[in-house]
């Protein structure tokens, strides 16, 4: 079975700082992949970021990054340059090919002015 | 190329009613998937569809929730009986079905109180 951990509840970072959202998974299949979403107080869970398990380059998108650390079982996000906007909730998420996501319980991020 | 549209917003209810869901997937998206959302947990997995066929249910879709997606393009989530333990967010998603990621999009969910 697979499972998400993120193991930060909530984390504070100043505006213009970079912060970095920790994520392991667990899996024994050797093809899957890893996603990032960030939920505001709207609801809505936006996709942010994509790593397939054969990618050899670490994903980016604009302002965040995905650290893959294969052999750790690791995909943190990066955020560079925070901004007050980026305050939400964040989850981590995998699946295995087509399958359905696996959610983490998510980081509650707070960007201070 | 509009989002994945869900309503209600909101739906408060009393307890041992029945209430429906609805979701419009982004058009061509061959795939719907049906999540629930507590308070201070990540979603978790209900039902998908591809197209008009429900291939997968999790354990925690019990007899009173039923799913449907008659047409292959908007589907409806029905609790019947509804219990206090039902109050959640539920998020619907969809995503293209044709390629071997598949990226979920998702709408802003139904946020359901039973009182």
């Amino acid at each position: 079975a697979q499972k998400i951990t993120q193991t930060q509840p909530g984390m504070f970072v100043q505006e213009k700082e970079a912060v970095t959202l920790d994520c392991t998974y667990d899996t024994s299949d050797p093809s899957y992949g890893l996603f990032w979403y960030k939920q505001p107080s709207s609801g809505e869970m936006i996709f942010l970021i994509y790593q397939g398990s054969y990618d050899q380059q670490n994903a980016t998108e604009g302002r965040y990054s995905l650290n893959f650390q294969k052999a750790r079982k690791s995909a943190n996000l990066v955020i560079s340059a925070s901004q007050l906007g980026d305050s939400a909730m964040y989850f981590c998420a995998m699946n295995r090919g087509s399958e359905k996501l696996v959610f983490g319980k998510g980081t509650k991020l707070t960007v201070n002015p | 190329d509009t989002g994945v549209s869900q309503d209600p917003r909101h739906k408060i209810t009393k307890r041992g009613q029945n209430v429906t869901f609805r979701c419009d997937p982004i058009s061509e998206h061959n795939r719907l998937y049906w999540y629930r959302q507590t308070l201070g947990q990540g979603p978790e997995f209900l039902t998908y569809f591809q197209n008009e066929a429900q291939l997968e249910k999790s354990r925690l879709l019990s007899d009173r929730f039923s799913a449907e997606r008659p047409k292959g393009s908007f589907s409806t989530l029905e609790i019947q009986r509804t219990e206090q333990g039902d109050s959640a967010m539920y998020l619907c998603a969809s995503s293209p079905g044709s390629g071997a990621v598949e990226k979920l999009f998702f709408g802003s969910g139904t946020q359901l109180s039973v009182l």
